[in-house]
């Protein structure tokens, strides 16, 4: 166990609808990370933030926004979905902005 | 951008052998990790390197940060089916502007028939 968690762990939704996935990140940790893994391919960064503030943005679609709460979760916010976006949502965590540990992911199907 | 070249892609292992798997990239890193991630599960962290030269282990697993900072391996020893599974490399590179963290492609371990 990472300490990282997800919810929901599977989402189902339709095409053109929005979703929002949710991120806690281990105790202490202030820098949350976001990657898409679309089937058999590698980890897509999307975004990062650090201590409720944007740090880094990866290939993120302007669909796709994300946001870092004062309680240090995050979510990310999933819009006019397409078929396309179906896909393992990962959310990690650090300290320090080093080693990152990984949640057990949002698996998100479009229909 | 960086890219990270992981090799093998996929390979198949049979019981009791020793396996090995590399990453090179044209950049170098400050950090070099490895992770393993089982079907529809998130990666999990099997070992960090902090420091050029760095060889690391944890149980059967040994991992090195190259001298010149651009390329890690990771062996397995005495493999067992459990092993099966994607194991990607990592690179971090410390930036001021947000640390950034590149994966390889990921090497694919498969149980021989």
């Amino acid at each position: 166990d990472s300490g990282v968690t997800q919810t929901p762990k599977h989402l189902i939704t339709a095409t053109g609808q929005r979703v929002t996935l949710r991120c806690s990140p281990r105790s202490g940790d202030l820098s949350v990370y976001w990657y898409q893994q679309s089937l058999d391919q590698g980890l897509q960064f999307l975004i990062q933030y650090y201590n409720g503030e944007e740090r880094a943005k990866g290939n993120i679609l302007e669909r796709f926004s994300a946001q870092q709460f004062p309680d240090l979760h995050s979510e990310l916010n999933l819009s006019s979905l397409e078929l396309g976006d179906s896909a393992l949502y990962f959310c990690a965590s650090s300290s320090r902005g080093d080693t990152q540990y990984f949640g057990p992911g949002t698996r998100l199907t479009v229909l | 951008g960086q890219q990270l070249n992981q090799s093998p892609q996929s390979m198949f292992i049979q019981e009791g052998e020793d396996v090995s798997m590399n990453c090179t990239s044209s950049s170098i890193f400050n950090t070099w990790l490895w992770y393993k991630q089982d079907p529809g599960e998130g990666p999990v962290l099997l070992i960090a390197l902090y420091k050029a030269g760095e060889l690391t282990s944890n149980g059967r697993l040994t991992a090195q940060f190259g001298i010149t900072r651009k390329d890690s391996f990771l062996n397995i020893s005495a493999s067992i089916p459990s092993d099966v599974g994607i194991y990607f490399c990592a690179g971090l590179l410390f930036k001021a502007a947000g640390n950034k963290l590149t994966f390889g492609g990921g090497t694919r371990v498969l149980v021989k028939p």
